[in-house]
């Protein structure tokens, strides 16, 4: 199985700031048939479903705000959130698609606060 | 708009089945391009891919729980179904249906289910 690796487990930061959220594959993720890495973001607020933030390691889901980018290849990834605003606190999962047969797997997730 | 809606029991008894449907509303779920997927999440914990079928049948499975689950479809009702059979404390969780875009990432989410395994 491709293991999902984030860092760190937990972030604080201040309204306004920028948040950076990292996320390792155990394999690369970039398929070199079609150039594209097979990566995913979500958020989770509290008792809500995870919600598609970034695909495809750096195509905003429709109507994502722009605040929200991801970027990286192969086994390195980012999300970046710029601006933090208040409904930014949230848990984040990267999650790759790569495996075929499909076999999903998530990071661990990263706890994002408010400082 | 598409969305997603899971229901079942919500307590199970140990070594009992459990059984979920997710109903999908706002689209066809034999329209091409998509398949549909379970994911479970244990309280307070990550995200756990159960597997996923297409809408002509074919499914493939998390490899942990292959031998104890089926994921099944029913176009006619536009429905897809999951089983987990001879199930433990271990598999109590909130369970999410979720269809998948493409050959990429989850796009639409169920609200989820709790799912407790207790006598």
């Amino acid at each position: 199985d491709i293991v999902m690796t984030q860092s760190p487990d937990s972030l604080a930061v201040s309204l306004g700031e920028r948040a950076t959220i990292n996320c390792k594959s155990s394999q690369s993720l970039l398929y070199s048939s079609n150039n594209e890495n097979y990566l995913a973001w979500y958020q989770q607020k509290p008792g809500q479903p995870p919600k598609l933030l970034i695909y495809w390691a750096s195509t905003r889901d429709s109507g994502v705000p722009a605040r929200f980018s991801g970027s990286g290849s192969g086994t390195d990834f980012n999300l970046t959130i710029t601006s933090l605003q208040a409904e930014d606190v949230a848990v984040y999962y990267c999650q790759q698609y790569y495996s075929s047969p499909p076999m999903y797997t998530f990071g661990q997730g990263t706890t994002l606060e408010i400082k | 708009q598409v969305q997603l809606q899971e229901s079942g029991p919500g307590l199970v008894k140990p070594s009992q089945a459990l059984s979920l449907t997710c109903t999908v509303s706002g689209g066809s779920i034999s329209r091409g391009g998509y398949q549909w997927s379970w994911i479970r999440q244990h309280p307070g914990k990550g995200l756990e891919w159960i597997g996923l079928i297409f809408h002509t049948g074919s499914s493939y499975y998390n490899p942990s729980l292959k031998s104890r689950i089926t994921i099944s479809v029913d176009t006619s009702k536009n429905q897809f179904s999951l089983n987990l059979i001879s199930v433990t404390a271990a598999d109590t969780a909130v369970y999410y249906c979720a269809r998948v875009l493409g050959r990429s990432a989850f796009d639409v989410w169920g609200q989820g289910t709790m799912v407790t395994v207790s006598s």
